[in-house]
């Protein structure tokens, strides 16, 4: 079973980079057919899609955070990043990386779904 | 992007039935998948592809979708399913950016 852990500090300062590393243990992130994704969540709020790596290295950002986001393989160290640039106060949330496989195979039909997550990293951006 | 719609809260009473909605333009041509989440806890996926409930979900679990509205419904509510309940799928657009309700808080009474 595929397991997934964030890393990463948990401070940053305004206008500095967030920086966030998910290692991925049970699998290998150079398995055809997968992407692995950053999802965040603001305290209280509810959850936004930060952008997702494509095994091959391909890469997918929502265009909101799309000019100051970027995410990378480590397939030597089987573990994947993100790094978000010039932060803010409205970054401050708990950060989430996911595997995403390219189809999971339901009644009808493949389909995109997050299906394993971790457990999340708390990342407050404050002077 | 989608403007998505979810009520903000649902209350059940215990072992009744309860629908969880969301509507968004999307929805016509793309399938819902669900999430549930606890406090504390990330998310766990509960539904996908519209009506597909991954291994380890319970059966009490079913969903449904017509025109632009996604559903879950629980049918039997028990106290270990309330939660915070997140609808998400595919952007309008088709590319691969991914759309989350803003969550539906389920409270079993």
């Amino acid at each position: 079973q595929e397991q997934l852990h964030e890393s990463g500090p948990g401070l940053v300062k305004p206008s500095e980079t967030l920086s966030l590393t998910c290692a991925v243990s049970g699998g290998s992130i150079s398995s055809s057919g997968f992407y692995w994704g950053w999802i965040r969540q603001p305290p209280g709020k509810g959850l936004e899609f930060i952008g997702s790596v494509f095994y091959s290295g391909s890469t997918f950002y929502n265009p909101s955070l799309k000019s100051r986001v970027t995410i990378s393989l480590n397939t030597s160290k089987n573990q994947f990043s993100l790094r978000l640039n010039s932060a803010t106060a409205a970054d401050t949330a708990v950060y989430y990386c996911a595997r995403q496989p390219q189809g999971l195979c339901g009644n009808s039909a493949c389909f995109e779904v997050f299906d394993y997550w971790g457990q999340g990293a708390l990342v407050t951006v404050s002077s | 992007s989608s403007e998505v719609t979810q009520d903000p809260a649902v209350s059940v009473a215990l072992g009744q039935t309860v629908k969880i909605t969301c509507q968004a333009d999307s929805l016509r041509t793309y399938y819902a998948n669900w999430y549930q989440q606890k406090p504390g806890q990330a998310p766990v996926l509960v539904m996908f592809g519209g009506d597909s409930r991954p291994s380890g979900t319970p059966d009490r679990f079913s969903g449904s979708s017509s025109g632009d509205t996604a559903a879950l419904t629980i049918t039997g509510a028990q106290a270990e399913d309330e939660a915070d309940y997140y609808c998400s799928f595919r952007d309008s657009s088709g590319d691969h950016h991914w759309v989350f309700g803003r969550g539906t808080k389920l409270t079993v009474l």
